[in-house]
């Protein structure tokens, strides 16, 4: 069974600032099926990064993602207001599997 | 408009039982391999179940199997979840996700969600 850990569990940061959050795998992922999606209060998921570094459709050049075997990587390059959030990676292997959550809440 | 709208999610006694469904518009649903994905109050994300596009594969998370069935009506459009035997642990918004390629990927189709409550 895939284990997604996510780090920190909370970033406190101020607007016009780097994020960079953590992913690790239990297993390393093949086939780059490592998704990262955000989520606002009362919302559901918002799909952000797919295959590790493709970004989906109306996501900002602001968002990055990299990594591979275990480790992955979401960048926020420059925190803009509307990207505070709590952002989950996803495997979406034959067993899919969530991290559980890496809350960026503003300084 | 591609969309997914669930509904049947509501107040279930411990033990009891609900239908939740989710109906899909805007795209080939019978083309897609189509998900469940729950979230306790203030908690993260789970994945609960898939379904293949003709219904006859399914997949469910370790700790819902067996009292929780996927199912899809093609002709219809919908996707649907059975919950069973239903535990306080299930209380959860419900969401179905639709991924981006027709079998596996990323989801990018999600629906609003649909609370479930499991209370005596």
């Amino acid at each position: 069974e895939m284990v997604l850990t996510q780090s920190p569990g909370t970033l406190s940061l101020s607007p016009g600032e780097r994020a960079t959050l953590s992913c690790r795998a239990s297993q390393s992922i093949a086939g780059n099926y490592l998704a990262w999606y955000q989520q606002k209060p009362g919302q559901a998921p918002r799909l952000v990064i797919y295959g590790v570094g493709g970004r989906a459709t109306g996501i900002p050049d602001r968002f990055s993602g990299s990594g591979s075997g275990t480790d992955f990587t979401l960048t926020l390059s420059r925190l803009e207001p509307e990207d505070f959030a709590v952002y989950y990676c996803h495997h979406y292997g034959a067993s899919p599997a969530f991290g559980q959550g890496t809350k960026v809440e503003i300084k | 408009e591609v969309q997914l709208v669930e509904s049947g999610g509501g107040l279930v006694q411990p033990g009891g039982s609900l239908r939740l469904s989710c109906a899909a518009s805007g795209f080939n649903f019978s083309n897609y391999w189509m998900h469940w994905v729950r979230q306790a109050p203030g908690k993260g994300l789970m994945w609960v179940s898939r379904i293949n596009d003709h219904g006859s594969g399914t997949r469910y998370a370790d700790s819902v199997q067996g009292r929780i069935t996927i199912s899809r009506d093609n002709a219809k459009k919908m996707l649907y979840l059975d919950l069973h035997s239903v535990r306080a642990e299930d209380t959860a918004v419900y969401f179905c996700a639709r991924p981006m390629a027709t079998i596996r990927g990323a989801f990018d189709i999600w629906g609003q969600g649909t609370m479930v409550i499991v209370s005596s």
